[in-house]
C-alpha cells in the first residue's frame, strides 16, 4: 500500500459525457502528478501540482483539466470524452516539487463506450 | 519519439537465477532514474533508484547500474523469485534542469518460472 488513494477504482461512461477523478496524496507529501497509460501509449505524465499550484504540464489535452485543494487532494476533470480516452489514470505523489520518488496510487480504469 | 526505451517486452527466468532487465534513453537531460514493478489491476511500487552522479545503487536483491556514456541501465535482480513476476517500468526525470515529471519506457513483463 502506497498511502495513495485513488477513487473510484472503475468508471464507465458514454462519449461526450464529463468525469471526475480524485487522488488523495500520501501524508505529509506535497506535490500531485497525474498519468494516464492506454495500451498503445504505456505511461504518459499529464500534469502535476505542488501546494495547490500548477508546476508542469505534459500531453494534457484541452478537454481535460486538474486542479489541487486546500487539504492537498487533487482532482483530475475529463470533458466531452471519446472513446480513445479510454485508459487507466494514476495519480503520484512525492514530498517535494523537485521530483524525489514518485509513490503512485492504484489507478481509476476509465472505460467510455 | 520515445525517450525511454525497454526493447525487451517479456523476459523468463528460472526461480534462483539472476534476472536482467535493460532500458536504454535518448535525453541526455536525463539524470534521475527509477525502476517500477507493476503487477496487474496495481499502480506502479518503486523498487530502487539511482541519480546520474552514480553508476550503481544496490538494495537487498535489486541493483540499478549506469552506464552514462552509453545511456543505459540495468536492473539486476538475484536471486529471482516467483513473487517477482511483475512488469517492470525504467522511468527518467530532468531534475537539473526543472523538470520533474517521469518518462516512462513501455516495460518489460518478467516471468519467473518455479
Amino acid at each position: 500500500d502506497s498511502g495513495v488513494t485513488q477513487t473510484p477504482k472503475h468508471l464507465i461512461t458514454a462519449t461526450g459525457q464529463r468525469v471526475t477523478l480524485r487522488c488523495s496524496p500520501r501524508s505529509g507529501d506535497l506535490s500531485v502528478y497525474w498519468y494516464q497509460q492506454s495500451l498503445d501509449q504505456g505511461l504518459q505524465f499529464l500534469i502535476q501540482y505542488y501546494n495547490g499550484e500548477e508546476r508542469a504540464k505534459g500531453n494534457i489535452l484541452e478537454r481535460f483539466s486538474a486542479q489541487q485543494f486546500p487539504d492537498l487532494h487533487s482532482e483530475l476533470n475529463l470533458s466531452s470524452l471519446e472513446l480513445g480516452d479510454s485508459a487507466l489514470y494514476f495519480c503520484a505523489s512525492s514530498v517535494a516539487s523537485r521530483g524525489d520518488t514518485q509513490y503512485f496510487g492504484p489507478g481509476t480504469r476509465l472505460t467510455v463506450l | 519519439d520515445q525517450q525511454v526505451k525497454q526493447n525487451s517486452p517479456s523476459l523468463s527466468v528460472q526461480e534462483g537465477r539472476i534476472s536482467i532487465l535493460n532500458c536504454d534513453y535518448t535525453n541526455s537531460m536525463f539524470d534521475y532514474f527509477l525502476w517500477y514493478k507493476k503487477y496487474p489491476a496495481e499502480g506502479p511500487t518503486f523498487l530502487i533508484s539511482i541519480s546520474s552522479i552514480k553508476d550503481k545503487n544496490e538494495d537487498g536483491r535489486f541493483t540499478v547500474f549506469l552506464n552514462k556514456s552509453a545511456k543505459h541501465l540495468s536492473l539486476h535482480i538475484v536471486p529471482s523469485q516467483p513473487g517477482d513476476s511483475a512488469v517492470y517500468f525504467c522511468a527518467a526525470s530532468s531534475l537539473g534542469a526543472g523538470s520533474y515529471q517521469l518518462t516512462f519506457g513501455k516495460g518489460t513483463k518478467l516471468s519467473v518460472i518455479p
